[in-house]
C-alpha cells in the first residue's frame, strides 16, 4: 500500500523567509505524480505545484519549487519569500499511474506566515 | 465559469438521518470524486466515478452511495446517519489524458452528525 508521511505538524516564519516542507512517501511503482496542495481557512484546495516521477528536473512555479529526490521518495516544498496569503494547510499527495486515478494523501502540515 | 460547486456548505444531521449531498462540475469532466477529510487529516476517498454511470468505491465507502446518471452530477448520499460521519466533504473532478491529471476541488461541505 501507498503511503505518504508529513512529518512537520505545523511550521512558521516569518513574511518573506524561505520555508521547507518535507514530504516521504513509499511505492513500489515506478511511474507516479506527486502533488502539493493548499487549503487556505476557506477549505478550497488549491493545486501549487506537481512532479511527473519520470522527470529528473524540478518543478517550480513562481515562488514555489520541488527538491525531488526518486531515490530517496522525498517530495519537499520550497516556499520563497513567503507572504502572508501563504498561510494555509499544505498536503503533499501521490496519484499512481496504474490506480484508479486517486490520490494518498498525508496528514498535512499547518504553515503560518507571522508579520 | 463555475468549476465544481457543491451544496450545502454546512448541515448538521441527527443520528440516523438521511441526506444528499450535491457536486456538479461544468468542466465537462469525465472523472468525479468524494473525498472526506477528518479534523487534522488529509482527504479520503470514499467512492470515484470514471464517466456516466460507472461508480466504484474508495478507500472507506461503507455509509455512502453514490450515483453519476449525467458527466455533472455525482451525489454523496448518506443513509443512517452516524457521529463517525462528521466530517468535511469535497468533491472533485478531473479530466483524464496523458497530459491533465488535475484534480479540482469543490468548497466542500462540513456535516455535523449529532
Amino acid at each position: 500500500a501507498q503511503t505518504v508521511t508529513q512529518s512537520q505538524p505545523e511550521m512558521s516564519v516569518q513574511e518573506a523567509e524561505t520555508v521547507t516542507l518535507s514530504c516521504t512517501y513509499d511505492t513500489s511503482e515506478n511511474n507516479y505524480y506527486l502533488f502539493w496542495y493548499k487549503q487556505p481557512p476557506s477549505r478550497q484546495m488549491i493545486l501549487v505545484i506537481r512532479q511527473e516521477a519520470y522527470k529528473q528536473q524540478n518543478a517550480t512555479e513562481n515562488r514555489f519549487s520541488v527538491n525531488f529526490q526518486k531515490a530517496a521518495k522525498s517530495f519537499s516544498l520550497k516556499i520563497s519569500d513567503s507572504q502572508l496569503g501563504d498561510t494555509a494547510m499544505y498536503f503533499c499527495a501521490i496519484r499512481l499511474m496504474d490506480s484508479n486515478y486517486q490520490l494518498i494523501w498525508g496528514a498535512g502540515t499547518k504553515l503560518i506566515i507571522k508579520p | 465559469n463555475a468549476g465544481v460547486t457543491q451544496t450545502p456548505k454546512f448541515r448538521i444531521l441527527k443520528i440516523g438521518q438521511s441526506m444528499t449531498l450535491q457536486c456538479t462540475q461544468d468542466m465537462n469532466h469525465n472523472y468525479m470524486y468524494w473525498y472526506r477529510q477528518d479534523p487534522g487529516m488529509g482527504l479520503k476517498l470514499i467512492y470515484y466515478s470514471v464517466g456516466a454511470g460507472i461508480t466504484d468505491k474508495g478507500e472507506v465507502p461503507n455509509g455512502y452511495n453514490v450515483s453519476r446518471s449525467t458527466t455533472e452530477d455525482f451525489p454523496l448520499r448518506l443513509e443512517l446517519a452516524a457521529p463517525s460521519q462528521t466530517s468535511v466533504y469535497f468533491c472533485a473532478s478531473s479530466l483524464w489524458t496523458e497530459s491533465s491529471y488535475e484534480q479540482y476541488f469543490g468548497p466542500g461541505t462540513r456535516l455535523t452528525v449529532t
